[in-house]
């Protein structure tokens, strides 16, 4: 079974400063991907960003980064030099890579981010 | 190009109506995924096609029935709907098989159930 918990309902940021977005994990698979997903209020769930179990480095795309602590199990966002257009939720998901692995990605419950001018 | 479309956007509907959504991706991907998400939930999976075979049926009730007609389509059937059964629906596809097997989703069809 896979869990993804995502602690924080809500987080503001002042527009150009940096946020932490928490997203903690816990699966039985030896081997997984991580996601994280952006959803504005118009309703389409953008990808921003992938990180492989076994990947060596944190991932990064533009202004998005991820924090990937293994042993701690999370796999926390960071956007940098926020931008009022980064206001939206905020969804973590997982899911297994192991052969015969379910297909299915398991979300979080999301964090809502309002970027503040 | 990552795009996945659906129409319509906005949809209502009486519960004794049949309506159909529909998605098309031109990715070359040969899974399919219906999702249906309420107001401030994650989304939930309904069904997911795996070249053009239906593989997961989530336990869906038979009023939601889904149809690939070929690997850039997927639709899903509306009868009989309840007020319930109002929210976001969402379509996404994925490359298969293997490796991260990123799914891309479309923007979304609102249904409204009267």
């Amino acid at each position: 079974a896979q869990k993804i918990t995502q602690t924080q309902p809500g987080m503001f940021v002042q527009e150009k400063e940096a946020v932490t977005l928490d997203c903690t994990y816990d699966t039985s698979d030896p081997s997984y991907g991580l996601f994280w997903y952006k959803q504005p209020s118009s309703g389409e769930m953008i990808f921003l960003i992938y990180q492989g179990s076994y990947d060596q480095q944190n991932a990064t795309e533009g202004r998005y980064s991820l924090n990937f602590q293994k042993a701690r199990k999370s796999a926390n966002l960071v956007i940098s030099a926020s931008q009022l257009g980064d206001s939206a939720m905020y969804f973590c998901a997982m899911r297994g890579l192991s052969s015969g692995s379910a297909r299915q990605l398991t979300f979080g419950s999301g964090t809502q981010l309002t970027v503040l001018p | 190009d990552t795009e996945v479309t659906q129409t319509p956007k906005h949809l209502v509907m009486g519960m004794t109506n049949k309506k159909s959504l529909k998605c098309e991706q031109h990715m070359g991907h040969r899974a399919m995924y219906w999702y249906k998400q309420k107001a401030k939930k994650p989304p939930e999976l309904m069904f997911v096609y795996s070249y053009e075979k239906l593989s997961i049926n989530e336990s869906v009730p038979s009023r939601f029935s889904p149809e690939c007609p070929n690997s850039s389509l997927l639709n899903l059937h509306l009868h009989a709907l309840q007020p319930e059964d109002s929210a976001l629906y969402l379509c996404a596809s994925s490359q298969d098989p293997g490796g991260p097997d990123t799914q891309y989703f479309g923007p979304g069809t609102r249904l409204t159930v009267l």
